[in-house]
């Protein structure tokens, strides 16, 4: 079973207007990180947002929010008021519980390619 | 603040041929990390370094596949024999410490087997 699940692979939204990317995760330990990067065509990978699963508030930075849903195993990013710069791929992560030895790397989803439309 | 840095930007080269990737993370972050992003995919973790102790390398095809962070700073990796699946491109990603909320990435490097 995939532990990140991205359902749209592309989405077309007008200028200005609010874009909910979905993603939903696997897991069933209880501690648990996730993120959101963006990937512009230039194929740096870039950190957006973050939620860990003991934040009792939905994280948010700027123009992103995260809706986070525990019990529906939910992590949508939620981008207002977009802009033709915000075309990009999208990509929803999940870092383990410890598992002891320091290992934390990040498995992704396969992403969501937004297209911002003037 | 300088970004994380790898060179080079785009390998071209033929099966069975070696190729080696280079990383320089962000100043002071001890962890770093190798990603492997196959077209239409997201990046798949390869390989872990805490200083330059090997924290995590499950999913390194270790036949082919090398990589090392002798001075605890920067890293190479290496495959050798290449395939035509190796295609993909090679992120590296470095964070302060381990258990760090974020992890910044380098721009790639975008590997074609021919």
């Amino acid at each position: 079973a995939q532990k990140i699940t991205q359902t749209q692979p592309g989405m077309f939204v007008q200028e200005k207007e609010a874009v909910t990317l979905d993603c939903t995760y696997d897991t069933s330990d209880p501690s648990y990180g996730l993120f959101w990067y963006k990937q512009p065509s230039s194929g740096e990978m870039i950190f957006l947002i973050y939620q860990g699963s003991y934040d009792q508030q939905n994280a948010t930075e700027g123009r992103y929010s995260l809706n986070f849903q525990k019990a529906r195993k939910s992590a949508n990013l939620v981008i207002s008021a977009s802009q033709l710069g915000d075309s990009a791929m999208y990509f929803c992560a999940m870092r383990e519980p410890y598992s002891g030895g320091g290992a934390d790397g990040l498995t992704f989803g396969k992403g969501t390619h937004l297209i911002i439309q003037p | 603040e300088a970004g994380v840095a790898q060179s080079p930007r785009y390998k071209i080269i033929e099966k069975r041929q070696s190729v080696a990737f280079w990383c320089n993370p962000i100043s002071g972050h001890a962890t770093l990390y190798w990603y492997q992003q196959i077209l239409g995919q997201g990046p798949k973790l390869l390989i872990q370094f805490q200083n330059n102790g090997v924290v995590d390398d499950s999913q390194l095809p270790k036949d082919r596949f090398s990589a090392e962070r002798l001075k605890g700073v920067d890293s190479t990796l290496k495959i050798q024999p290449a395939k035509l699946e190796d295609s993909a491109v090679y992120l590296c990603a470095s964070s302060l410490a381990s258990r760090e909320e974020t992890q910044y990435f380098g721009p790639g490097t975008r590997l074609l087997v021919l």
